[in-house]
């Protein structure tokens, strides 16, 4: 089925290593968006793109990076680890070019534990 | 700043009974609107949106939502709610489509048989 696939799951990190979480979307989307959504607080966007080779940065970006390489695919990069940064990431993935009128895809989330 | 509030954390309804989830909205200009539902463990869905025209706009599941400039409100409503509603819901706005969508924290709905 046509939609945003995320991966991992689930992961459990230990304070300080690194890992990558990977956005793969089959839609031709133009943007594609990480969230973290913690209790109480929605989603908070941590990266977007505005297309293939483009990243730019949302409201909480410090501790992450991104890359968009290919178009169909976002990933979102942990360099060192912290508690601070345990939470459920969403890849999210609408439309671009000029006037965008839909809403988002979402993928069905990683939930990230650092211990 | 640009924000979308959600006032109520939690509601409970029972089934059968009807829905109102409240939204505000604060925005230099008409933003464009989203209702999206969260199941437990799984990612957001779109329910309706609204960018211009009618302020009355229907959604999937049965849910409909009412634009009022006046309020800057985006309530989403539903005459009868069912067992399989309880979720979390998020209201959220953009300026331009849905890019860099700014969500409200969320209202998480429980339906009591």
């Amino acid at each position: 089925n046509a939609g945003v696939t995320q991966t991992p799951k689930f992961r459990v990190l230990k304070t300080g290593q690194s890992m990558t979480l990977l956005c793969a979307q089959d839609m031709n989307h133009e943007y594609m968006y990480w969230y973290r959504q913690d209790p109480g607080m929605g989603l908070r966007l941590i990266h977007y793109s505005v297309g293939e080779g483009t990243t730019a940065k949302g409201e909480v970006p410090d501790g992450y990076n991104v890359s968009r390489l290919k178009k169909q695919n976002f990933l979102l990069g942990l360099e060192s680890a912290a508690p601070s940064q345990t939470s459920v990431y969403f890849c999210a993935s609408n439309g671009g070019g000029g006037q965008v009128t839909y809403g988002y895809t979402f993928g069905s989330g990683t939930r990230l534990t650092v211990v | 700043a640009q924000s979308v509030t959600q006032p109520d954390i939690h509601i409970t309804v029972s089934e059968g009974a009807s829905l109102e989830l409240r939204c505000n909205y604060s925005y230099g200009a008409t933003p464009y609107l989203f209702w999206y539902v969260q199941s437990p463990g799984q990612g957001l869905q779109l329910l309706l949106k609204y960018f211009s025209g009618d302020t009355l706009v229907q959604g999937i599941k049965g849910f409909e939502a009412e634009f009022k400039r006046s309020q800057s409100s985006f309530n989403l409503r539903k005459p009868s709610v069912h067992w399989s509603d309880a979720a979390e819901y998020f209201c959220a706005g953009a300026n331009t489509g849905g890019f860099k969508t700014i969500f409200g924290a969320g209202t998480r709905l429980f339906v009591k048989a």
